[in-house]
């Protein structure tokens, strides 16, 4: 069945310091999903990215959905303590979802 | 506007007890599903609907059982607890375009 991988598990950093998760399907994509998890919380929609080579950027967010559409990254610019938390990609498969297996995020102040 | 509401909120059940999550919404979603959340294992799709009166099985739907017979409630159902179903479970739905999760439900099974 389709996997959606992402890289790093976990990534802690400095405030003001960037920070990029990566994703990778097995499968190409129809679109792919980006979802933010605060600690203690539930998964929150940030975007969708839907054509091959899409860019969209949403203040110090930029997503990026790859060529073949089998790959995306986010990144965040001069991250701050509020950024804290788990960054899920998803692919969509037909009429579902299909998560990736997160990349935790820690931001020292 | 509740959005998606799940209950109960935190559960411990013993090995071999039977019980049901009720996942309700209001934003006239057609589309409804259950993942569990596990640590280092991401969220992973139990069974999903695509329309009242639909249910279709997900990536690990073993040990779970699931009915739409409203299009704003999605039960999840436990036949015989294991401790390997101790778990965070949360449920989404969707017109389609991003998913709406509920607060999730913590299950101990004992």
């Amino acid at each position: 069945g389709q996997q959606v991988m992402q890289i790093p598990q976990y990534q802690h950093v400095q405030e003001g310091e960037d920070f990029t998760t990566y994703c990778n399907s097995s499968t190409t994509l129809s679109n792919i999903q980006w979802y933010k998890q605060r600690p203690g919380g539930h998964p929150v929609f940030l975007i969708q990215l839907v054509k091959s080579g899409e860019v969209k950027k949403q203040k110090r967010l930029t997503f990026q959905f790859g060529e073949a559409k089998k790959n995306s990254s986010l990144h965040i610019t001069a991250t701050q303590t509020t950024d804290v938390g788990t960054y899920f990609c998803a692919g969509y498969n037909t009429d579902k979802l299909i998560f990736g297996t997160g990349t935790r995020l820690q931001v020292f102040p | 506007n509740a959005g998606v509401t799940q209950t109960p909120k935190f559960r411990v059940l013993k090995t071999g007890q039977s019980m049901t999550l009720l996942c309700a919404q209001d934003m006239n979603h057609e589309y409804m599903y259950w993942y569990r959340q596990d640590p280092g294992m991401g969220l992973r799709l139990i069974h999903y609907s695509v329309g009242e009166g639909t249910t279709a099985k997900g990536e690990v739907p073993d040990g779970y059982n699931v009915s739409r017979l409203k299009k704003q409630n999605f039960l999840l159902g436990l036949e015989s607890a294991a401790p390997s179903q101790t778990s965070v479970y949360f449920c989404a739905s969707s017109l389609g375009y991003g998913y709406t999760f509920g607060s999730g439900t913590r299950l101990t099974v004992v």
